[in-house]
């Protein structure tokens, strides 16, 4: 059973251009979250999704970020005209139906905006 | 403001003692905590979760304590091995959410032989 799946691994993107984010999660699991890591800081969380729906929002930014989880394909985080304030480690996770607790972090997205 | 904070310092013990990790935590009211273990340019992995209703858990060569008076949790490794060495993260639940987490920066536990 393969784990949560990011790409890419490594993201450079100038200040301005969009970022886009994927997250396959694990096989049978039905809700997504994401969490960033700025540098010298630790994981905090984004945003939680199901299929098609967004659960909860409260951790990303209003302006810019977006994130989907469709019915078909992979989870996306969405960075519109990137600053370099953006730049950091993005982690996926996964979680079993009604087992929110239990996370399966993917490897993570580093973007570099330069 | 929330904060969740570990020893900055990494920590360097021989082969075979026992590795003791704090978390201190303020203005978070959690219904749990959890431990991971992130390995350089790897995602976190879980460890343990304890609850608040909880005093003591234990997973193999692991244990966690949670005090909620004091507001912190200590992380033991027991018969550590170089094999632990890693980076070992503290993540609270914001809000009783049940599923949105903030993880302290970590710490780094380096077992020598």
């Amino acid at each position: 059973n393969a784990g949560v799946m990011q790409n890419p691994r490594h993201l450079v993107r100038r200040r301005g251009q969009e970022a886009r984010l994927r997250c396959s999660p694990m096989k049978g699991h039905s809700h997504v979250y994401w969490y960033r890591q700025l540098p010298e800081e630790g994981l905090k969380f984004m945003v939680y999704l199901q299929k098609e729906n967004i659960i909860d929002e409260s951790g990303m930014p209003k302006e810019r970020f977006s994130a989907e989880f469709p019915k078909e394909g992979p989870s996306i985080l969405r960075i519109q005209q990137v600053v370099r304030g953006d730049s950091a480690a993005y982690f996926c996770a996964s979680s079993p139906p009604g087992r929110v607790e239990e996370q399966y972090f993917g490897p993570g997205t580093r973007l570099t905006v330069t | 403001s929330q904060k969740i904070e570990q020893n900055s310092e990494a920590l360097n013990i021989q082969e075979g003692k026992t590795a003791t990790l704090t978390c201190n935590y303020t203005n978070y009211s959690p219904a749990y905590l959890q431990w991971y273990r992130q390995d350089p340019g790897r995602g976190p992995v879980f460890l343990l979760l304890i609850r608040e209703n909880e005093k003591e858990k234990r997973k193999e060569r692991l244990k966690v304590t949670f005090d909620t008076t004091l507001k912190q949790s200590l992380f033991h490794i027991t018969a550590s091995q170089p094999a632990d060495s890693a980076t070992y993260l503290c993540a609270l639940d914001i809000g009783n959410s049940g599923y949105a987490l903030n993880f302290g920066k970590g710490t780094s536990l380096l077992v020598t032989p």
